[in-house]
């Protein structure tokens, strides 16, 4: 069954340095998101991806996150400078069609920013 | 209450028994879909049920969705030690063609043999 592939899978990182978290959706799907979860909190959207461009972007969003599909297969998400708060489980998602589909989520990284 | 409540937070059963977990919402949705996390794993997707639909079943799965209520229900028959995990159910709505999926906190559900 296909995957979506994250690494690494737990990265520990200084606080004020880059990190960038890396996901290869399924190959056919067009429409990526991350998501995260602070330990024992919900799972939280962040951004949605369709098209080489950003599509929606929650409050959580801001301009410390950046996301590429650098070529046909990966999907980042770049944190320009790590605060301790951004310390959670990242995941990320796609989906084939923008309609009534389940998602198939990776399974994750965990960020620990120290 | 937030988008996608669950209850309980947490269930302790016994293997053969039935787990019944329980989620509310706010706002119109599109579908509705529950998932399972194992501790410190990814969500792995069980079923989604469209805002048209009222039950849907899947193996030992059965969920339910009463939109006047705005409130759905998963239930899993003849649980095993194997179904311990947190399940969450999310709200699916679409904006501009694109599915965002609001998360519940979660039920965590403990199987014991």
């Amino acid at each position: 069954e296909p995957e979506v592939t994250q690494t690494p899978s737990h990265q520990v990182t200084q606080m004020g340095q880059e990190v960038i978290l890396r996901c290869v959706p399924i190959s056919n799907h067009l429409y990526f998101y991350w998501y995260r979860q602070i330990l024992g909190q919900k799972v939280e959207f962040l951004v949605s991806f369709y098209n080489n461009e950003i599509s929606e972007k929650s409050e959580i969003f801001d301009d410390q996150f950046s996301v590429e599909r650098p070529d046909g297969s990966n999907f980042t998400l770049k944190i320009r400078s790590t605060k301790l708060e951004d310390s959670a489980m990242y995941f990320c998602a796609s989906i084939g069609q923008g309609g009534n589909y389940g998602y198939t989520f990776g399974s994750g990284t965990r960020l620990t920013v120290v | 209450s937030q988008q996608g409540e669950e209850d309980p937070q947490a269930l302790s059963i016994q293997e053969g028994e039935n787990a019944t977990m329980n989620c509310s919402y706010k706002t119109s949705i599109n579908n509705l879909q529950w998932y399972r996390q194992n501790s410190g794993r990814g969500l792995v997707h069980l079923i989604l049920i469209r805002s048209n639909e009222r039950e849907k079943h899947s193996g030992r799965l059965r969920v339910t969705l009463d939109t006047s209520k705005k409130s759905s229900s998963l239930l899993i028959t003849a649980s095993r030690a194997a179904d311990t995990a947190s399940y969450f159910c999310a709200t699916g709505a679409i904006s501009g063609g694109y599915n965002k999926l609001i998360f519940g906190a979660g039920t965590r559900l403990a199987v014991h043999p």
